[in-house]
């Protein structure tokens, strides 16, 4: 039974255009969301994160969306630069299981030059 | 954030042998978990590290494959005990604070069992 749900797994976007990166929860005990970067060889990169009292969450070119009705966060990247190539995992947690996260199975981001 | 020195980096190991996983913490953190990520496959959580008392293991695993220690609060190992080929994968360690923010992970073990 997965949990979070991230349907896309891989996405191209054009150098500074918009990318949107989609995750869907099921479960409503969770209280908190992160977004993560993992590069090949390296371990994931924590970028963002919201919890579940907000609706949006800015940090420099990243901006994470939570719809706590329809049980689905989004992450922009604003302008997309090639650097942003990677694979992001949303992940949810909450405070009653002792800080454990589920993470998505992630989703390929490819910004073409 | 904490900083995570995890090693080895990767290894290739003998089918029925066991490997030791060690991840130190540059500051005291709260919580450590152990992560596996299968090829193709998202993080799942082995389990908690408890300091000072045996670790709390998600559905799927259990002690005896793999053992974890965490003698204090800035230090954890696991071991993949008796490995066969499916345990090919890449095992990572996270910490973390409560009320601090995000998680921080180690950079990863790649783990090939032949």
């Amino acid at each position: 039974d997965q949990q979070v749900k991230q349907n896309s797994p891989s996405l191209s976007v054009q150098e500074g255009r918009i990318s949107i990166l989609n995750c869907d929860y099921t479960n409503s005990m969770f209280d908190y969301f992160l977004w993560y970067k993992k590069y090949p060889a390296e371990g994931p990169t924590f970028l963002i994160s919201i919890s579940s009292i907000k609706d949006k969450n800015e940090d420099g070119r990243f901006t994470v969306f939570l719809n706590k009705s329809a049980k689905h966060l989004s992450l922009h990247i604003v302008p997309s630069q090639p650097g942003d190539s990677a694979v992001y995992f949303c992940a949810a947690g909450s405070a009653g299981s002792a800080r454990q996260l589920t993470f998505g199975s992630g989703t390929q981001l490819t910004v073409l030059p | 954030s904490a900083v995570i020195s995890q090693k080895p980096s990767r290894d290739i190991c003998q089918r029925g042998t066991s490997l030791t996983i060690q991840c130190q913490v540059d500051s005291q953190v709260t919580m450590m978990f152990w992560y596996r990520q299968q090829p193709g496959q998202s993080l799942t959580l082995i389990a908690t590290a408890n300091q000072g008392s045996e670790a709390t293991y998600e559905s799927g695993f259990v002690i005896d494959k793999f053992p974890i220690s965490r003698p204090n609060l800035t230090f954890s190992t696991l071991t993949v005990s008796n490995m066969s080929p499916e345990d090919s994968s890449i095992y990572l360690c996270s910490a973390t604070n409560p009320g601090q923010g995000g998680y921080t992970f180690g950079s990863g073990t790649r783990l090939t069992v032949v």
